[in-house]
């Protein structure tokens, strides 16, 4: 069985100031894992993905995560906050085999003071 | 590139009405989704199609949801009868090794 957990159902930043998600997993083989992003009244737009190799994954927006097998993580950060990020946020974690059913976490709310 | 598109974007029925709503996929993209999100939460799959298959169904209240992707295209999913509780935004996403999504039906049951 897998699952996700996002800590944080709001996270409040100053505009220009880090970005930081959290998102621990669990898994029982080797996770993909997922960050999606979702503006008010649209779906979910796929940020970025690790599936294997390099454990810093870059994605679209400036946005990058970094897969910490040892602590079951897989934070998403941004260096420097803008407007245009304020939406919700969602960490979700399939896997390699079968048909790629994806679990996603409860998500976080990114409110971003100007 | 198309997205994936649905219809409708909204919708507003009483208690005990039924409901359908229209997804369709990216050409080429074999695997389809139906997934319920109730405000203030991470989406819920309800069934997952491989080509016109279900490879999971088992979230989907089946006395009263269903679902079908004829010719392994298009895909409906059906409510009926509805429940106060089955508003949400109904999503549909396809993927080949990552999913895309459409805007989502937001439902509600009044």
């Amino acid at each position: 069985a897998q699952s996700v957990t996002q800590l944080g159902s709001h996270v409040s930043v100053s505009e220009g100031a880090l970005v930081l998600l959290r998102c621990n997993y669990s898994s029982s083989v080797p996770p993909y894992l997922f960050w999606y992003v979702q503006y008010p009244n649209q779906g979910l737009q796929l940020l970025l993905k690790y599936t294997t190799g390099a454990t810093l994954v870059k994605g679209i927006n400036g946005f990058e995560a970094e897969f910490k097998k040892s602590e079951t993580s897989f934070h998403l950060t941004k260096p420097s906050a803008h407007m245009s990020d304020a939406a919700e946020y969602f960490c979700a974690v399939s896997y390699s085999g079968g048909y790629q059913k994806v679990t996603f976490g409860t998500g976080t709310k990114l409110q971003v003071i100007p | 590139e198309a997205g994936v598109a649905q219809s409708p974007r909204y919708k507003i029925i009483e208690k005990r009405q039924s409901v359908a709503f229209w997804c369709n996929p990216i050409s080429g993209h074999a695997t389809l989704y139906w997934y319920q999100q109730i405000l203030g939460q991470g989406p819920k799959l309800l069934i997952q199609f491989q080509n016109n298959g279900v490879v999971d169904d088992s979230q989907l209240p089946k006395d009263r949801f269903s679902a079908e992707r004829l010719k392994g295209v298009d895909s409906t999913l059906k409510i009926q009868p509805a429940k106060l509780e089955d508003s949400a935004v109904y999503l549909c996403a396809s993927s080949t090794t990552e999913q895309y999504f459409g805007p989502g039906t937001r439902l509600t049951v009044t």
